[in-house]
């Protein structure tokens, strides 16, 4: 059974840093694609990072450019998200997911999701 | 960034057939895949993949969930809605980055 389980949030004051993490267990960790998905309050879904299988290359939506960092472990099956320079609009459940894609095949999508961990920046 | 609009609610009767739509600002299909898939996510839990490439049904959903659609314009069918099908549902492009999901069809009982 594939399970991704996440830790690491809380409260943390704008501007500082928070480093959340993702126990992957149930599938070969090394051979997919993970990505982080967060959800604000009440609102819907937006996709954050993306890391390929190996690690060697990362993908980040705009907004968190340059502030986090997406990377894994495989030999721990263990996917890391680095938040720096925490904002108020960074506040959100965040989830750990799969993405299955195949080099053959276009496009990708989410087909395991963590419970998430709740993200709160706020003074 | 591709938008996708989706009505933000759909009231329904137990036993008939709910049919949620997406329109994408842009096509999101290369040659003969539509890179369209959605999601349902019921109160304090995650989401949970339903449907990938428009009409793929994930493993262990049921059969009563179907999706169709190409271009610009999809379709999530339940039929027929059982109670446990009340949720939100969300679509999600990933024919350009950054992917992106729309706001949300809340299916409510009639």
């Amino acid at each position: 059974e594939v399970q991704l389980v996440e830790s690491g949030g809380g409260l943390v004051q704008p501007g500082r840093s928070l480093k959340l993490s993702c126990a992957a267990s149930g599938f070969t960790f090394s051979n997919y694609y993970m990505a982080w998905v967060r959800q604000a309050p009440t609102k819907g879904l937006e996709w954050v990072a993306s890391i390929t299988n190996s690690g060697g290359s990362t993908y980040y939506r705009d907004s968190v450019k340059g502030r986090f960092t997406i990377s894994r472990d495989n030999a721990k099956s263990t996917l890391y998200l680095q938040m720096d320079s925490l904002r108020s609009e960074d506040t959100a459940t965040y989830y750990c997911t799969r993405d299955p894609r195949r080099a053959y095949i276009p496009g990708y999508y989410f087909d395991y999701w963590g419970q998430g961990v709740m993200v709160t920046v706020s003074s | 960034d591709i938008v996708l609009t989706q009505s933000p609610a759909l009231a329904v009767s137990l036993g008939q057939r709910a049919t949620i739509s997406c329109r994408a600002s842009q096509s999101v299909s290369i040659s003969r895949y539509n890179l369209m898939h959605w999601y349902q996510q019921k109160p304090g839990q995650q989401p949970k993949l339903l449907i990938y490439r428009a009409s793929n049904l994930a493993s262990g959903i049921p059969a009563r969930f179907s999706g169709s659609g190409s271009g610009t314009d999809f379709t999530l069918t339940i039929n027929p809605v059982q109670a446990d099908d009340i949720a939100t549902y969300y679509c999600q492009q990933s024919r350009e980055s950054p992917n992106t999901f729309g706001a949300g069809t809340k299916l409510e009982l009639k």
